[in-house]
């Protein structure tokens, strides 16, 4: 079956300009997950959905940042006023429940480069 | 707040060597434990996984064992092939979804 997609797979844009990234996790997965990558580091927790519930967003960087999700579909991340320090892979993953046993599907992450 | 410390690549190895990959935690509770890993060119996938103290996880030949005591989950292969040339990251989650990561480490298997 199809995996977590990402769109666009690379994005290059001027400083202050807003992007917008988004993912579309597998069919029926309830838990969605992004995480930012940044070279030569691991991954750092953005926010995550669960259904209807409140989103975590304790990993938002700054108020730049917000993300929205539809029901259990397509979820797009926001960046607003980008800065250089915002250049990163931008990971998407979504898994069927929440919970630790319950696999985190990554996408093939949106690579940003702002110049 | 949770951590995870993984030994710096890069690495480089003969094929049929032995991989050992370090890493160490810090957290409240009890976390689980994870290894994931990225081929060239493909996404974050898990490689394995223990949620307790003293499991072992394994896969694809790689083994990690969960050892509280010293705050560890090493990542060992006896015997590595060229196409487990890959980025390899430690993780861990404290709570019931968001997981903590290394820094990454880089493994070159040359023939």
């Amino acid at each position: 079956g199809a995996g977590v997609s990402q769109s666009p797979s690379n994005k290059v844009t001027e400083k202050g300009k807003d992007v917008e990234l988004r993912c579309d996790p597998i069919s029926g997965h309830t838990a969605l997950y992004w995480y930012r990558q940044r070279l030569g580091q691991g991954l750092e927790f953005l926010i995550y959905f669960q259904g209807n519930s409140a989103p975590d967003k304790s990993g938002l960087p700054s108020d730049r940042f917000s993300a929205e999700r539809t029901g259990e579909s397509v979820s797009t991340l926001t960046i607003q006023r980008t800065q250089q320090e915002d250049s990163a892979v931008y990971l998407c993953a979504s898994s069927l429940r929440q919970g630790r046993a319950y696999e985190q599907y990554f996408g093939p992450g949106t690579r940003l480069t702002v110049t | 707040g949770d951590s995870v410390t993984q030994m710096e690549g890069p690495v480089t190895l003969s094929e049929e060597a032995f991989l050992t990959i370090n890493c160490t935690y810090t957290a409240t509770g009890y976390p689980s434990l994870f290894w994931y890993v990225q081929y060239p060119g493909e996404g974050l996938q898990l490689l394995l996984k223990a949620t307790k103290a003293d499991d072992k996880g394994s896969n694809k030949g790689f083994e990690a064992t969960y050892r509280k005591e010293t705050t560890s989950f090493h990542l060992e292969k006896g015997s590595v092939q060229v196409s487990d040339s890959a980025v390899y990251f430690c993780a861990l989650s404290a709570n019931d979804y968001k997981l903590s990561f290394g820094a990454g480490t880089t493994v070159t298997v040359r023939a």
